[in-house]
């Protein structure tokens, strides 16, 4: 039974387009959410988050979208840089219990030059 | 500028053995946590500590115990390790449960 999905294992963009990366939960008690940033052989970095309270948040070229109805958030990069390139992870939790994130799992970006 | 430091990186060990792998943190923060990561799976959340001198089960708790040494040090020990639990570790560290975790680089284990 997996809370957090993420569907596509994989993306491939061209640099300077727009990527987006989609993330689904079931649980209608999450209302805290993460997206964290994985290269090769590193841990997971924290890239931007967002509470049920908003339904948009922004940082630089990263925009988290959260649709509630739907129970479906998504991360726009705008626009991608082949730096980008990396597997991003999305979370979810309810935030009074903090900590206990459900992970998704992943979704491998490319980003051609 | 370490953040969360793990060691061991890599480790093997044979069905049956135990070990401890050790994490600290330098941000005084107060929550910590052992994650697994498996192929095509995300981050499951092992065990956690909310603060110095409390320990709670998250996901995937059995066959691990933990303890939360002093507010810097937390660590995971396996007494009697199983091929199931070839794995990569990460221990993470947040300022409170409700903030966003830092992550270390990882303990890739296999138990052969």
């Amino acid at each position: 039974d997996q809370q957090v999905k993420q569907n596509s294992p994989s993306l491939s963009v061209q640099e300077g387009r727009i990527s987006i990366l989609n993330c689904d939960y079931t649980n209608s008690m999450f209302d805290y959410f993460l997206w964290y940033k994985k290269y090769p052989a590193e841990g997971p970095t924290f890239l931007i988050s967002i509470s049920s309270i908003k339904d948009k948040n922004e940082d630089g070229r990263f925009t988290v979208f959260l649709n509630k109805s739907a129970k479906h958030l998504s991360l726009h990069i705008v626009p991608s840089q082949p730096g980008d390139s990396a597997v991003y992870f999305c979370a979810a939790g309810p935030y009074n219990q903090g900590g206990k994130l459900i992970f998704g799992q992943g979704t491998e970006l490319s980003v051609k030059p | 500028n370490a953040g969360v430091t793990q060691t061991p990186k890599f480790q093997v060990l044979k069905t049956g053995q135990s070990m401890t792998l050790q994490c600290a943190q330098d941000m005084n923060h107060n929550s910590m946590y052992w994650y697994r990561q498996d192929p095509g799976m995300g981050l499951r959340l092992i065990y956690y500590s909310a603060s110095e001198g409390t320990t709670d089960k998250g996901e995937v708790p059995n066959g691990y115990n933990v303890s939360r040494l002093n507010k810097r040090e937390f660590s995971l020990r396996l007494e009697s390790a199983a091929p199931s639990q070839t794995s990569v570790y990460f221990c993470a560290s947040s300022e409170t449960l409700n903030t966003e975790a830092f992550f270390g680089q990882g303990t890739r284990l296999t138990v052969v």
